[in-house]
């Protein structure tokens, strides 16, 4: 099977700037995870996507929104950029059956650089 | 809260000796733990998972993770270690006060030294 797919790998956009991560999920994955990495902050949990819906959200300002599709792609839009979103941005699909015993199966990242 | 913490920034090793990255948690309930690798310039690769049953987990390339309820921990091991498991190393655990969001701790670079 292949595996979870990201694009861009690179992106370089200006502060204010709009932008849109792509995220195809491995075959039979109905579930889409997104997560933001960075040296100081670490790995931290945007949304989480379920059969089109948002099934669960960390604590990112409303800059940061998401939406699924019905073959389980989803893309991730961030507004109005500002510096510090500059980041390697993950998407992770699994199963999406089991909330608590699901595995996350992670793409290779989007690389952000805000200027 | 439930939460995770790796106590170490950096674990250096000698190859061919065995290995161990640390992790404990907090949580209310029973803990789900995962354990993922990331190699420069990649995503997170998934190594192995306890959710119930046999302490010892084993996972992916050798490694595997002995679960410890009464020391709330779960620590990452390998009997041999290669230059080529350097890498950085997350502990994560399923949070059901956010349903179940997963948690993160905040890494452990491994340096194997040959």
């Amino acid at each position: 099977k292949a595996g979870v797919t990201q694009t861009p790998r690179y992106l370089i956009k200006t502060r204010g700037q709009q932008v849109t991560l792509s995220c195809s999920p491995i075959s039979g994955h109905r579930s889409v995870s997104w997560y933001q990495q960075t040296p100081g902050q670490g790995l931290q949990f945007l949304f989480e996507y379920f059969s089109e819906t948002q099934r669960n959200k960390g604590n990112f300002p409303g800059r940061f929104s998401g939406r699924q599709f019905s073959n389980s792609r989803s893309e991730m839009n961030v507004s109005t950029l500002e510096l510090g979103d500059s980041a390697l941005y993950l998407c992770a699909s699994s199963l999406g059956d089991s909330l608590s015993t699901d595995t996350q199966y992670f793409g290779p990242g989007t690389r952000l650089t805000v200027l | 809260a439930q939460s995770v913490a790796q106590p170490e920034d950096q674990v250096n090793v000698a190859e061919g000796n065995p290995l161990t990255v640390k992790c404990t948690y907090s949580v209310s309930g029973n803990p789900y733990l995962f354990w993922y690798v990331q190699y420069p310039n990649r995503g997170l690769q998934f190594l192995l998972k306890y959710i119930t049953g046999d302490n010892l987990v084993k996972g992916s390339y050798g490694f595997e993770a002995e679960f410890n309820k009464s020391q709330t921990s779960f620590h990452l091991k390998k009997p041999s270690a290669l230059v080529s498991d350097s890498a950085l190393y997350f502990c994560a655990v399923r949070d059901r006060g956010s349903n179940y969001q997963l948690i993160w701790g905040a890494g452990t670079k491994l340096i194997i030294k040959p």
